[in-house]
């Protein structure tokens, strides 16, 4: 089952700050985030493991609250080379499965 | 490192033919896996292999679709014979044990157009 990730776009001024949401509907192991341009391959951010940490990566980071089935990442003063489809992978807890399920993805727009 | 790489990087055929999508994994790697994307379904696992070995294939499509790996430095997807509906982008990745807490590192990508 596919996570659903809100909202399906995004359009922000430079130094905006935005927050993407991931939702599943099963236990989670892990929650995996990608950044995606336009015709480039998916690039690794972070990933959150079970335990509701909460990780950073610059001026990105993103929480997982394994109570809720959910994670967000959280753009803060966004700049122009963080727009890109960002993608949310999923792990579920007890798959036995090691792949990784995305959702559909969140086009995020920076402008000047 | 070189990271994944896939070859073609672009690829037109016509209907009925047969495709074939290479890809060399990361060095040290023991999992590789093969994604579909399109704008309808998004990133899709088509199947992926451990120390060469297919683990899941439960996301490949039909017959049409297959996949090898002789051994930990080459895998291919073959599709035979080809349809319109496949044409899509196909990533090839590899990790080190697996998702579990792990990176997976993508390719550049196939850009598969059958027409």
């Amino acid at each position: 089952q596919q996570p659903v990730q809100s909202p399906q776009a995004v359009i922000l001024r430079e130094g905006e700050d935005a927050v993407i949401n991931c939702s599943s509907s099963k236990a989670l192991y892990s929650v995996h985030w990608y950044r995606q341009k336009h015709g480039e391959a998916p690039v690794f951010l972070m990933i959150l493991l079970k335990g509701g940490e909460q990780k950073g990566h610059e001026k990105i980071s993103a929480s997982f609250n394994e109570k809720k089935q959910q994670s967000s990442l959280y753009l803060t003063a966004s700049q122009l080379s963080y727009s890109g489809t960002y993608f949310c992978g999923t792990l579920y807890s007890g798959g036995g499965a090691d792949g990784l399920t995305f959702g559909k993805g969140t086009h995020l727009i920076i402008q000047p | 490192d070189a990271g994944v790489i896939q070859s073609p990087r672009h690829e037109v055929t016509e209907m009925g033919q047969e495709v074939t999508l290479r890809c060399k994994p990361i060095s040290g790697h023991d999992y590789l896996f093969w994604y579909r994307q399109t704008m309808m379904r998004g990133l899709e696992l088509l199947i992926y292999f451990n120390n060469n070995v297919p683990i899941d294939d439960s996301g490949m499509p039909e017959d049409r679709f297959s996949a090898k790996m002789p051994n930990a430095s080459f895998s291919t997807l073959k599709i035979q014979p080809s349809e319109p509906r496949d044409s899509a982008v196909y990533f090839c990745a590899s990790s080190l044990r697996g998702f579990s807490g792990n990176t997976i590192y993508f390719g550049e990508g196939s850009w598969l157009t059958v027409v």
